[in-house]
């Protein structure tokens, strides 16, 4: 069975500052997806960032970034410049074959 | 924005009643899951759908039940509420053949008391 693992259930940066969120996860499966989404108080759910695990270069998406590990299993996120828009929780996912499998989220809190 | 939409979007009930929550989307979408959100937990798996008719468990299965008779609607069942399922639920739908993201609703908090 995939998992997926967050092990800092809080963090707090800075604004403009850099912060890393660690998740790491497990599957026998090659041929996956993983993404990090946002949720802000609203509970909208929102995609930032994705990786295809074929694919080794890091993905990127402006302030956001991934550092993918394979052989690993790790997949962190780091937000450059952090906002104050940044504040929310952020859960790692990831999508093997069907199933879409969640992580326990990470609260980031920026300081003005 | 993905048309998906949660029915109800808030509950209470009482302990030992049936409670059914609706998803539907407008996408066409084959996959279609629930999810529970407690604080700690982040979003567990429930159920989920790979096509009409064809569901599947998830991680938290135990007290619900799940039916999709066409791709547009996904039915969540507590067969018997509660205090424990006392939770905020997601829907989500994917279609792997047209992107990899999932699209989510706006959840249903169901309180059982």
């Amino acid at each position: 069975a995939q998992t997926v693992t967050q092990s800092q259930p809080e963090m707090s940066v800075q604004e403009a500052e850099t912060v890393t969120l660690s998740c790491t996860y497990d599957t026998s499966e090659s041929d996956y997806y993983l993404f990090w989404y946002k949720q802000p108080p609203s509970r909208q759910m929102i995609l930032v960032i994705r990786q295809e695990a074929y694919k080794q270069q890091n993905a990127t998406e402006n302030r956001f970034s991934v550092n993918f590990q394979k052989a690993a299993k790790s997949f962190s996120l780091k937000i450059s410049d952090s906002q104050l828009g940044d504040a929310a929780m952020y859960f790692c996912a990831f999508r093997g074959a069907q199933k879409l499998v969640f992580g326990q989220g990470t609260r980031l809190t920026i300081n003005p | 924005d993905a048309g998906i939409t949660q029915s109800p979007r808030h509950k209470v009930t009482e302990t030992g009643t049936p409670v059914t929550l609706r998803c539907h989307q407008t996408e066409n979408h084959r996959y279609m899951y629930w999810y529970r959100q407690d604080p700690g937990h982040g979003l567990r798996l429930i159920h989920y759908s790979y096509g009409v008719k064809d569901t599947d468990k998830g991680e938290v299965s135990d007290g619900y039940s799940v039916s999709r008779s066409k791709t547009e609607d996904f039915l969540l069942t507590l067969e018997s509420a509660t205090s424990s399922q006392t939770s905020v639920y997601f829907c989500a739908i994917s279609e792997p053949t047209r992107n990899t993201e999932a699209f989510f609703g706006q959840g249903t908090r169901l309180t059982v008391v």
